[in-house]
């Protein structure tokens, strides 16, 4: 299975802070990473796909960048509807894994 | 836009067997990949497996001899079996639409595994 390290577990960060997530796997994946945002009692919500592409509706204030191994999502102009956990996956191949989450709470 | 809603028990006993489903309404389940995946209570996410709309399934290996998902078109319908559960396997069970990334989840349905 290809293994999805995310950091950090968790951080804080004030409104209006720009904010970076990394996610690493364990072998070269490509492109195929997509990003996810849950909040507390909510099913995830997709953010990114292919690394990069935004999923329509989506504001731009988020993006995603990387290839191969690393890969980063950043949040820009943090607003407190953001905070949340941010979970990577990858689909390079089955089974589909998921990172551990970044939990983004405020300071 | 379409719109996907788990159900099935609550509360499932130790060595029974865990039933699930999700029903898929404002779009056509023909033609996407359908997949569940599972959330242990403050735990990360899990991929269950999905499946096409003929058929075709994938399984995460580490349950894939306890899992069978199908899916029934006419109902606009695909489901989850869970065979043998322990506690082990309490958690939010999601449905999505997407093979590789879900575009689309339900809300999650809670699944507690006890006597």
């Amino acid at each position: 299975d290809i293994q999805m390290t995310q950091s950090p577990s968790s951080l804080s960060a004030s409104v209006g802070d720009r904010v970076t997530i990394t996610c690493r796997a364990s072998q070269d994946i490509r492109h195929y990473v997509a990003w996810f945002q849950q909040k507390p009692g909510t099913a995830p919500k997709s953010l990114i796909y292919g690394a990069s592409t935004l999923q329509s509706g989506v504001p731009s204030k988020f993006s995603g960048s990387g290839s191969g191994t690393d890969f980063t999502l950043t949040i820009n102009n943090l607003q407190p509807e953001d905070f949340a956990t941010y979970y990577c996956q990858q689909y390079k191949s089955y089974p589909l894994t998921f990172g551990g989450g970044t939990k983004v709470e405020i300071k | 836009q379409v719109q996907l809603q788990e159900s099935g028990p609550g509360l499932v006993k130790p060595s029974e067997t865990l039933s699930l489903t999700c029903t898929v309404s404002g779009g056509s389940i023909s033609g996407y990949y359908w997949t569940w995946s599972r959330q242990p209570p403050g735990k990360g996410l899990e991929w269950i497996g999905n499946i096409y709309n003929r058929g075709t399934t994938n399984y995460n290996p580490s349950l894939k001899s306890r899992v069978t998902i199908s899916l029934d078109t006419s109902k606009s319908q695909f489901s989850l079996k869970l065979t043998s559960v322990t506690a082990a396997d309490t958690a939010v069970y999601y449905c999505s639409r997407g093979g590789n990334y879900a575009d689309t989840w339900g809300q999650g349905v809670l699944v507690t595994v006890s006597s």
